[in-house]
């Protein structure tokens, strides 16, 4: 069955340094978003990119954040600079182009000291 | 923001009986409603939805019901087994023409479900 695949399951980083978060959404689908989860709380809905652009974004997602799909498999999450608050569950997900369902990956767990 | 709500942190429920989750919102342009199971250090793992126009969606051993006039959702799961044993969150979906259908999902904070043999 296909599904969503997320690199790295786990990254360490110093605050203030760039990180790059990797998805590889399932093939056929039009819809790619980011979601993330700080330990303890909801998951929340960071951004939507449908045909080479962001569709939409959160008040979450600001000038730090970028998104990239570079080719026609995968899906990217820049943080420029990261900040002690950006340490959570980072999760990537797809979706058909009808339908709600999105599929989510494994996740990526961003740890900022 | 509490636009989706699950007010019960955990529910323990003995092996084969029936497992009742609860779901309330608050936003009337939600049109669609996703339930999700989570296991630690794994992503949300979709099991079933339901459309605002339906009032239950069943498969298999999980049913959805929604009463939109209360704007309360419930996810029932019979029989209960260990293997359900797993974080469940309720999420929802609203149309917004500005964003073309992006359909972000809007989750509750989850359910704790331990089902004990």
């Amino acid at each position: 069955e296909p599904e969503v695949t997320q690199t790295p399951s786990h990254q360490v980083t110093q605050m203030g340094q760039e990180v790059i978060l990797r998805c590889v959404p399932i093939s056929n689908h039009l819809y790619f978003y980011w979601y993330r989860q700080i330990l303890g709380q909801k998951v929340e809905f960071l951004v939507s990119f449908y045909n080479n652009e962001i569709s939409e974004k959160s008040e979450i997602f600001d000038d730090q954040f970028s998104v990239e799909r570079p080719d026609g498999s995968n899906f990217t999450l820049k943080i420029r600079s990261t900040k002690l608050e950006d340490s959570a569950m980072y999760f990537c997900a797809s979706r058909w182009g009808t339908g709600v369902t999105q599929y989510f990956g494994p996740g990526t767990r961003l740890t900022v000291l | 923001d509490q636009q989706v709500k699950q007010n019960s942190p955990s529910l323990s429920v003995q092996e084969g009986r029936i497992s009742i989750l609860n779901c309330d919102y608050t936003n009337s342009m939600f049109d669609y409603f996703l339930w999700y199971k989570k296991y630690p250090a794994e992503g949300p793992t979709f099991l079933i939805s339901i459309s605002s126009i339906k009032d239950k969606n069943e498969d298999g051993r999980f049913t959805v019901f929604l009463n939109k006039s209360a704007k309360h959702l419930s996810l029932h799961i019979v029989p209960s087994q260990p293997g359900d044993s797993a974080v469940y969150f309720c999420a929802a979906s609203a149309l917004q023409i500005s964003s073309g259908s992006a359909r972000q999902l809007t989750f509750g904070s989850g359910t704790q479900l331990t089902v004990l043999p």
